[in-house]
C-alpha cells in the first residue's frame, strides 16, 4: 500500500488567497484525521471524519477553514483567504475501526507557507 | 489543553545509551500509543499499550503504563544515532472515538 497520500507537499501562496489541501487515504480505512503542527501550539486535531462523515470539527480555527471528505478516498481541507498566520504544517491520517482502529497513519504533510 | 505531557521536553545523549521519556495524562484512556517523527517527516506508530496493561515491550522499545498515576514512559535502548527524533505520546479516550490527543513531545538527539 501505498500509504497516506497529500498533495501538494508544499505550497507558498499570498495571503488572502485559497489554499486547497488534499489527501488519499489507505484504503480500507474509515476514520481520517487533519492536523495542524507549528512550533508554538504542537500539534492540532483540527477535525475528523468517520466514513464520510465530519464526526468533531471542534478544532477547526475559524470559518475561514473548512473540510469535505465527498468519498472514502479521498478528502480536501481548505483555507480561503489564507493569513500569514495559517503557515504551518498539515498532516492526514487515516485509520481502520478494527483491532488496531486507535493506530493513526499518517502522510508526509502538506508545508504551507502564507506570505 | 493537551492530554499528553511529555517530560524532557528535549533529551541528548550519546550513542549506546538508554533514552526515557515520560508521558502524563489528564482523564480515563483506553489506550495510550507512542509515535516517532523524524525531522520534515509524517508521525510514525511505534507502540500502543491498552489501560489494562501495564508493560509492553517492541525490539529496543519498552513502554510502561501507570493508570493509577496517568503515567507512561518510553524506554529506547542501546540507542542509535537513527533514534534521533521527536516522540509524541497520544492517547485514546475511553468511548473510543478513534481520536488521539497527542502531547507536545519530546525531542530526542543521540550524538554518534
Amino acid at each position: 500500500d501505498a500509504g497516506v497520500i497529500q498533495s501538494p507537499r508544499h505550497e507558498v501562496t499570498e495571503m488572502g488567497q485559497e489554499v486547497t489541501l488534499r489527501c488519499k487515504p489507505i484504503s480500507g480505512h474509515d476514520y481520517l484525521f487533519w492536523y495542524r503542527q507549528t512550533m508554538m501550539r504542537g500539534l492540532e486535531l483540527l477535525i475528523y471524519f468517520n466514513n464520510n462523515v465530519p464526526i468533531d470539527d471542534s478544532g477547526m480555527p475559524e470559518d475561514r477553514f473548512s473540510a469535505k471528505m465527498p468519498n472514502a478516498s479521498f478528502s480536501t481541507l481548505k483555507i480561503q483567504p489564507s493569513e500569514p498566520r495559517d503557515s504551518a504544517v498539515y498532516f492526514c491520517a487515516s485509520s481502520f475501526a478494527g483491532a488496531l482502529k486507535e493506530t493513526q497513519y499518517f502522510g508526509p504533510g502538506t508545508r504551507l507557507l502564507v506570505l | 489543553s493537551q492530554q499528553g505531557e511529555e517530560d524532557p521536553q528535549a533529551l541528548s545523549i550519546q550513542e549506546g545509551e538508554n533514552a526515557t521519556m515520560n508521558c502524563s495524562y489528564k482523564t480515563s484512556i483506553n489506550n495510550l500509543q507512542w509515535y516517532r517523527q523524524n525531522s520534515g517527516r509524517g508521525l510514525v506508530h511505534l507502540i500502543l499499550i491498552r489501560s489494562n496493561e501495564r508493560e509492553k515491550h517492541s525490539g529496543r522499545l519498552r513502554v510502561t503504563l501507570d493508570t493509577s498515576k496517568k503515567s507512561s514512559s518510553l524506554l529506547i535502548t542501546a540507542s542509535r544515532a537513527a533514534d534521533t527524533a521527536s516522540y509524541f505520546c497520544a492517547t485514546g479516550r475511553s468511548g473510543n472515538t478513534g481520536k488521539l490527543i497527542f502531547g507536545q513531545g519530546t525531542t530526542l538527539q543521540v550524538k554518534p
